[in-house]
């Protein structure tokens, strides 16, 4: 089974800075998806970034970019020029591919970003 | 708005009772998928379905179940509820039930709470 680690429960920084989560994950299988999910207090779930693991470039979208480090497991976010509206809970997320189709996703426990005005 | 639509959006009920909810995907989105959030467990994968077939199953209870429509609505179904139930319920919609290229969109969750 996947495991996947989020090891900072909360962080808080300025606005404007710039602010890494960290991700670690477990896993025997070589296809699979990472993503990283933003969780407002409105409870909604919004995709923050994706990446396959075939891919050796780190994604990025906008002022989010991933630093994915296969071998080692590792999966960050980097949020740069942070905003008062990057406040929320970001859940850190693996999904392994298989033929047929999809398992579903496995998530961290999260973690809590604040940005301080 | 991610076009996922949920309802409803909350429901208290008491322990021992069945509930359902229920969920419509995307417009041509033909994989759904259900997710538990509650602060024990954190956000866990139930079940999915692609076009009416389960295609994979992760932490559901025997007591719970689910189902996909002809016309691609979902409906899970929790019976014999108990405290622990209590929880924010999602609901997800893909294409590709491989999602390449495909990304998942989340619905607003069903709040269950159970007295």
């Amino acid at each position: 089974a996947q495991t996947v680690t989020q090891s900072q429960p909360e962080m808080s920084v300025q606005e404007a800075e710039t602010v890494t989560l960290s991700c670690t994950y477990d896993t025997s299988e070589n296809n699979y998806y990472l993503f990283w999910y933003k969780q407002p207090p409105s409870r909604q779930m919004i995709l923050v970034i994706r990446q396959e693991a075939y891919k050796q470039q780190n994604a990025t979208e906008n002022r989010f970019s991933v630093n994915f480090q296969k071998a080692a497991k590792s999966f960050s976010l980097k949020i740069s020029d942070s905003q008062l509206g990057d406040t929320a809970m970001y859940f850190c997320a693996f999904m392994k591919l298989r033929s047929g189709g999809a398992d579903g996703l496995t998530f961290g426990k999260g973690t809590h970003l604040i940005i301080q005005p | 708005d991610s076009g996922v639509t949920q309802t409803p959006k909350h429901l208290i009920t008491a322990t021992g009772q069945r509930v359902t909810l229920r969920c419509s995907p995307r417009s041509g989105d033909l994989s759904v998928y259900w997710y538990q959030q509650s602060l024990d467990q954190g956000l866990q994968f139930l079940i999915h379905y692609y076009n009416g077939e389960e295609r994979a199953k992760g932490n559901i209870l025997e007591r719970f179940s689910a189902q996909q429509f002809p016309d691609l609505h979902s409906e899970l179904n929790l019976s014999s509820l108990e405290l622990g139930d209590s929880a924010l319920y999602f609901c997800a919609s893909s294409v590709d039930p491989g999602l390449n290229n495909s990304p998942l969109h989340f619905g607003n969750g069903t709040r269950l709470t159970v007295t």
